[in-house]
């Protein structure tokens, strides 16, 4: 399958800094990626979705001025969470698709963030 | 909400086939089910998807009941590689928007 790639694996940050996230389609152009997280001996929860150019769109509950996404490129998306604190430290998972409705997404491998 | 239920979890034992089951009695008609796997600590792994018919790939097999209402995934032959936890997942409709329920916990046993 198409692979998506998303650095860093894991990282660990300082309450109150930034830390951004970057996900990469690597053999397709990715005109729909979004951003998960998913707590431990949880199921994913979808943050947000993000198109090419476009202003991402955040699910309910979501804060898009703490978690900041770009979609510069057809191959890139970031997501960036400011400010950190120990409550965001959690699995941030990226996926992406070349659409249309009834192709299938692929998945990055995750970020593990721990802020201490 | 997710549109799917699935058992939480499952044993199979090695070389057996595992046949895991989806319940999604809200799917419109141009709805997809797709079938996710995670192994702990990594992302999930598309599996196989499909609209109506059933699907066959080099990893498993997708059967869709005629009324669509349910789905049954089957891993022909399981290893112990395939313990992960499997989603049945149904998009909204007209987008690409997965929304992941609990998913089966299945188990290979040797």
């Amino acid at each position: 399958g198409a692979v998506v790639s998303q650095h860093p694996s894991w990282v660990i940050c300082k309450s109150g800094t930034s830390v951004k996230i970057e996900c990469r389609s690597l053999d397709f152009q990715a005109t729909t990626m979004f951003w998960y997280r998913q707590f431990p001996k949880q199921s994913l929860m979808l943050m947000a979705t993000s198109n090419e150019g476009s202003k991402a769109t955040y699910e309910q509950g979501v804060e898009k001025d703490k978690f900041l996404i770009n979609h510069a490129s057809l191959t890139l998306s970031t997501l960036t969470v400011t400010s950190a604190h120990p409550e965001d430290s959690s699995f941030y998972i990226c996926s992406a698709t070349s659409g249309p409705v009834g192709t299938e997404a692929f998945f990055g491998q995750g970020t593990r963030l721990t802020v201490v | 909400d997710a549109k799917t239920t699935q058992p939480p979890s499952m044993d199979c034992a090695e070389g057996r086939a595992a046949n895991l089951p989806c319940n999604h009695s809200t799917i419109s008609g141009n709805e997809y089910v797709y079938w996710y796997r995670q192994i702990h600590s990594q992302g999930p792994q598309y599996i196989i998807h499909g609209l109506k018919n059933n699907e066959t790939n080099e990893m498993a097999s997708l059967i869709i009941t005629e009324d669509r209402k349910s789905s049954t995934l089957i891993l022909p032959h399981a290893t112990l590689r395939d313990t992960a936890v499997y989603y049945c997942i149904v998009t909204t409709s007209g987008t690409y928007k997965y929304i992941f329920g609990t998913g089966t916990r299945l188990k290979v046993l040797a």
